[in-house]
């Protein structure tokens, strides 16, 4: 099983700057790698899949990067919309598919 | 507008049984394939179920295997999940998504197994 690990757990930001969030797997996913935004009460929304490509409907300022093991999700300019838990997701080698244990990014 | 709405869930004993629902609309339910995930309170995301487009195909995590039972109707544009020997550690909100790099959730339901 490919373990997901996300750094940081918690991610203080203010309103307009960059945050930058982290997610490693334990072995090769290539660019099967997934980032979903998820906001209290409701069901998670796919930001980004194949590492890099924008999901419909995601604004220019959620960027993703990364291929292996190491990737990144930025958010240029935090809106307040965008305080919320992240999560990424590995489909490369599955069952199980599997996801990180979330960042969580407050408002500093 | 895609829409998949859970249902069926509630407080159960340990060792019950419950089934879920999920409703989709809004697209051709029999072209995609279909996973269960759920978040225990307070916790992250934990995939458990995963059907095929036409339920050829079946997974489970270990967690469930042997306990729980995916399913679904293409006719009726539904997606079930039949959990038996239900415990503790199986209190979570239950999401049905579409795909394997879900583009649609639902809002969830909650099992809640106590006694």
């Amino acid at each position: 099983e490919i373990v997901m690990t996300q750094s940081p757990a918690t991610l203080s930001v203010s309103p307009g700057e960059r945050a930058t969030l982290s997610c490693r797997a334990s072995q090769s996913v290539s660019n099967n790698l997934a980032w979903y935004q998820q906001k209290p009460g409701q069901g998670p929304r796919l930001l980004i899949y194949g590492a890099s490509t924008r999901a419909t409907g995601i604004p220019a300022r959620f960027s993703g990067s990364g291929s292996g093991t190491e990737f990144t999700l930025t958010i240029s300019s935090l809106q307040s919309e965008d305080f919320a838990v992240y999560y990424c997701q590995q489909y490369n080698n599955w069952p199980p598919l599997t996801f990180g244990g979330g960042t969580k990014v407050e408002i500093k | 507008e895609v829409q998949l709405v859970e249902s069926g869930g509630g407080l159960v004993q340990p060792g019950g049984s419950l089934r879920l629902s999920c409703a989709a609309s809004g697209y051709t339910f029999s072209n995609y394939n279909m996973n269960w995930v759920r978040q225990a309170p307070g916790k992250g995301l934990e995939w458990i179920s995963f059907v095929s487009s036409s339920s050829s195909t079946v997974y489970y995590a270990d967690s469930v295997k042997g306990r729980f039972t995916v399913s679904r109707d293409n006719a009726k544009n539904s997606l079930y999940l039949q959990m038996n020997s239900l415990r503790d550690e199986d209190t979570a909100v239950y999401y049905c998504a579409r795909a394997v790099t879900p583009d649609y959730w639902g809002q969830g339901t909650l099992v809640t197994v106590s006694s």
